[in-house]
Formats: structure tokens, sequence, C-alpha cells
């Protein structure tokens, strides 16, 4: 089965600065992978996904993703945090058609 | 924007009672899911859900799970005597191709006390 490891539990950045969520997986083909996001008291929302058309992928809010796959990698980036970006990200690997979750990572942001 | 909807957002219940939690998936998507997060663990699959029955479920979706989708628009997880570690939040996903994204409700807070 494929999964995922998130390895940074707890992020913390200052406003204006980059974000890095680091995230690897563990395939045998390749993986159909996602980033989501959970504010608090909110449902999940999608930021971006990976299916195989390109390696950089963008998604909203300014998020960006590259899938390394000599690096079995698929890590967040951002290049400006914004204090509403603060909240949990969870990498997710599709696993014949359900979801594997990581474990997630908390971002704080600091004005 | 369609969305997914669920209901109730938070729901109390003593150990041993049934509970129905509610979801509206969207509209024209024809494969549905529950998932759980139990505080502080994964967010863990339960069970998918296409053509008015189970596709697979996990091994936490044991006897005391069940899923419905009893009309055209709703689709129910019912818990059927539950257990204090049932508390969770329990999130409804939907797709309307078993390989694209999944929609993710907000989710419904169980608490068993």
């Amino acid at each position: 089965a494929q999964s995922v490891t998130q390895l940074d539990s707890h992020v913390s950045v200052s406003e204006g600065t980059p974000v890095l969520l680091r995230c690897n997986y563990s395939s045998s083909y390749s993986p159909s992978l996602f980033w989501y996001v959970q504010h608090p008291n909110k449902g999940l929302q999608l930021l971006l996904k990976y299916t195989s058309a390109a390696t950089l992928v963008k998604g909203i809010n300014g998020f960006e993703a590259e899938f390394k796959k000599s690096e079995t990698s698929f890590h967040l980036t951002k290049p400006s945090a914004h204090m509403s970006d603060a909240a949990e990200y969870f990498c997710v690997v599709s696993n014949d058609y359900k979801l594997s979750f990581g474990a997630g990572t908390t971002v704080t942001v600091r004005a | 924007e369609p969305e997914v909807t669920q209901t109730p957002s938070h729901q109390v219940t003593q150990m041993g009672q049934e509970v129905i939690l509610r979801c509206v998936p969207i509209s024209n998507h024809l494969y549905f899911y529950w998932y759980r997060q139990i505080l502080g663990q994964k967010v863990e699959f339960l069970v998918s859900f296409y053509n008015n029955e189970i596709s697979e479920k996990s091994e936490i979706f044991d006897d005391q799970f069940s899923v419905e989708r009893p009309d055209g628009s709703n689709f129910t997880l019912k818990i059927r005597s539950t257990k204090l570690e049932d508390s969770a939040m329990y999130f409804c996903a939907s797709t309307g191709d078993s390989t694209d994204t999944q929609y993710f409700g907000p989710g419904t807070r169980l608490t068993v006390l």
C-alpha cells in the first residue's frame, strides 16, 4: 500500500517569509498526491493535486508543490506566508481511490 | 460553487446509543466516502460507496457501522451502539469519478459520553 510521511509536525514562520512543508511518499508506481489544508473548526480543503501531468503543481492561495521521483518527495512551498495560512496541512496519497493521510503539519505564522 | 454539507456539526451522545451522521454530497457525484479523525491522530478511511453498495471498507468499519443512501441526495453513516472510542470528527467526501479529487464536507464532531 502507498503511504506518506510528513517530516515536520509543526512549522513556525514569520509573516512574509517562505513556508516549506515536507512530505515523502512510498509507492510502487506513480502515485496521485494531494495537499489538503484544514483551518481551525473547518473542513478539509484541497490545495493542489499531482497526477503526473507536470512535476510542479500550482495550487490555491499561492501554494505550489514539486513532485521529485528521485527523492520520493512532494514538498509544499509558498514564497511569502500570510497570517491566514495558519492551519494544519495534510499530505495525502490516493490508494486504490481511497485516501491515505499523513499525520499533518501545523503551521503557525508570527506577525 | 457546489460543496459537500454535513449535519449536525456537533453531536453529543451517551455510550450505547445509536447515531446517524448525515451528508449531502455534491449533486452530480457518484462516489461517496466517510473518513474519521480521532483527536490528535491521522485522518482515517472508513468506507467508500458507489452504485448503492459499499465498494471498500477499512478494518475500523465493523458491524456497528453502516452506510446508506436513502434518497437521491443524502448519504448517511450510522453507528448502532456508540463506544467512547467512536468520539472523533467524521468527514464525508464525494467525487464524480473514482480517480478524481475528493471534496470534503466540514465534518461532524461526535462526542460519546
